[in-house]
């Protein structure tokens, strides 16, 4: 079944940019959507269709998605940015949605 | 504002089953299907399967079919998902979440339910 392979923690200072990546084979010809979860939290969708945003989320999140690996980008971190964040694609060979492992992202 | 409220925490006994609700508020109850999925400690995201709420169609992920039912109440917008012979590996965090279609992004997610199995 399709993997994606995710770093278990990036850190960053605040004020700086962070990159968390997303692998997978060929992942560049599907569609990676990205979630924020916080300690005790729901997870929150921040990123859909590679590169969008939803409504409410700010523009320091942003996504790209090429070859074999999708990455979200936030710039301008601070504090309230500490949290997992874990990427998904829709596995269209086995229909099945797949997840990344989640990446511990420390500010 | 678009709510999904699940059920409390449950701990049960291995063999035994567990059925977990999402009441579903704040938006149109038949426009967005509903995922489930679960977390086990420490571990990344695991889907359980998709119940469409305009006749109550599911499609299960293959390890869990034959365990798992998923099914809706329209009068009361809740969705159901019953797991059954359950063992210690089990035990996670299962969340509801919503989306448009079965194939696209998941929008809003429930606060989540622990289920514990223990003997």
């Amino acid at each position: 079944s399709y993997v994606l392979t995710q770093p278990p923690s990036v850190s960053v200072a605040p004020g700086k940019t962070a990159r968390i990546p997303c692998g997978g084979s060929n992942v560049g010809g599907m569609s990676v959507h990205w979630y924020q979860q916080k300690p005790g939290q729901a997870p929150v969708l921040v990123i859909y269709y590679d590169s969008d945003r939803p409504s409410g989320i700010p523009e320091r999140f942003s996504g790209s998605n090429s070859g074999n690996t999708a990455t979200l980008t936030i710039s301008r971190v601070d504090a309230g940015d500490e949290a997992d964040y874990f990427c998904q694609v829709w596995d269209n060979s086995n229909d099945h949605w797949v997840f990344g492992g989640g990446t511990k992202l420390t500010v | 504002q678009v709510q999904i409220l699940q059920s409390g925490a449950e701990v049960k006994k291995p063999g035994a089953s567990v059925k977990v609700s999402c009441k579903a508020s704040g938006y149109t109850f038949t426009d967005y299907y509903m995922h489930w999925v679960r977390q086990a400690p420490g571990q990344g995201l695991e889907w359980l399967g998709i119940i469409n709420p305009n006749g109550g169609g599911t499609s299960y992920a293959q390890r869990f079919q034959g365990r798992v039912h998923m099914t809706r109440n329209t009068s009361t917008t809740t969705f159901y998902m019953e797991l059954s012979s359950l063992r210690s590996d089990d035990t996670a965090v299962y969340y509801c979440a919503k989306s448009p279609n079965s194939m696209v992004e998941w929008d809003y997610w429930g606060q989540g339910t622990l289920v514990t199995v223990s003997s």
